[in-house]
C-alpha cells in the first residue's frame, strides 16, 4: 500500500510570497494528482502528472519519478489561495490505478 | 459542460434513519468513485463503480452501506440505519476511463447524524 507523506501540514505566508506544498511518496506510481479544497468546500482537481512538469496561471506542479517526491509551486500567492492542498496517488494494490491514497493535507493561509 | 453534482449538498438524519447520497458524474464519464472524509481525518476510497457494475467496494463498511450506478440516473450510495460515526463529507468523483485518466470531484454532500 502506497504511503503518502505531505509537508508542512500547516502553512502561513503574506500575499505575494512563493508558496511549495512537498508530497513524497513509498510506491513507484503512474500519476500524482493535487487537489485543492477550501474549508467546507468542495474538491477542485489541480494537476494530475505522471513526469516532469506542468504549469496552470501561477500553479506549477513538478514530479520525481525516481525520488517519488512531487512539489506543488504558488507564485504571487493571493488570500483566494488559501485552502487545503492534497496530494494523492494510486494504491497499487492489485495493479489498479484509480484507488488512491491522499495525503493528510496542507493548509495553506495567505494574508493580505 | 457541467461538472459533477451531487445532492443533496447538506443532509440531516435521525439516528436510524435512511441516507441517500446522489452522484451525476460528467457528461460522458461512465466512471464514478466514492470517497469519505471523516472530521479531522483525509479522504479514505469506498467504491468504484461503472454503469451496472461494482467493480472495486473494498472501502465500504461491511454492514449497512450499499452503493449502485445504475444505466439510467445517477449513482446512489445509500446508507441505511445511520449512526453517528456516519458523519462525513462524501464525495463522488468520475472519470472517462480509470487507467491514467483524472477524476473530477463533486462538491459533496456533508451528512450529519443527530
Amino acid at each position: 500500500k502506497n504511503e503518502v507523506e505531505q509537508s508542512p501540514q500547516n502553512l502561513t505566508a503574506q500575499e505575494g510570497e512563493f508558496i511549495t506544498i512537498n508530497c513524497s511518496y513509498s510506491v513507484g506510481i503512474s500519476a500524482l494528482h493535487w487537489l485543492q479544497q477550501h474549508p467546507g468546500g468542495g474538491i477542485v482537481s489541480l494537476f494530475m502528472l505522471s513526469s516532469g512538469k506542468k504549469k496552470h496561471g501561477r500553479l506549477i506542479a513538478t514530479i520525481n519519478i525516481q525520488e517519488k517526491h512531487s512539489s506543488l509551486h504558488i507564485t504571487a500567492s493571493h488570500p483566494r489561495d488559501s485552502a487545503v492542498y492534497i496530494c494523492a496517488v494510486p494504491s497499487n494494490s492489485g495493479g489498479s490505478n484509480y484507488k488512491l491514497t491522499f495525503g493528510k493535507g496542507t493548509l495553506l493561509t495567505v494574508n493580505p | 459542460n457541467a461538472g459533477v453534482m451531487q445532492n443533496p449538498r447538506h443532509l440531516v438524519r435521525r439516528r436510524g434513519q435512511e441516507a441517500r447520497l446522489r452522484c451525476s458524474p460528467m457528461k460522458g464519464h461512465s466512471h464514478v468513485y466514492w470517497y469519505r472524509q471523516l472530521p479531522e481525518e483525509g479522504l479514505k476510497f469506498m467504491v468504484y463503480l461503472q454503469k451496472e457494475n461494482i467493480i472495486d467496494e473494498s472501502g465500504m463498511p461491511k454492514e449497512r452501506f450499499s452503493a449502485e450506478f445504475p444505466k439510467e440516473g445517477p449513482s446512489i450510495l445509500r446508507i441505511q440505519q445511520v449512526v453517528r460515526g456516519d458523519s462525513a463529507a462524501y464525495f463522488c468523483a468520475s472519470s472517462p476511463l480509470d487507467f491514467y485518466n483524472e477524476q473530477f470531484f463533486g462538491p459533496g454532500t456533508r451528512l450529519t447524524v443527530l
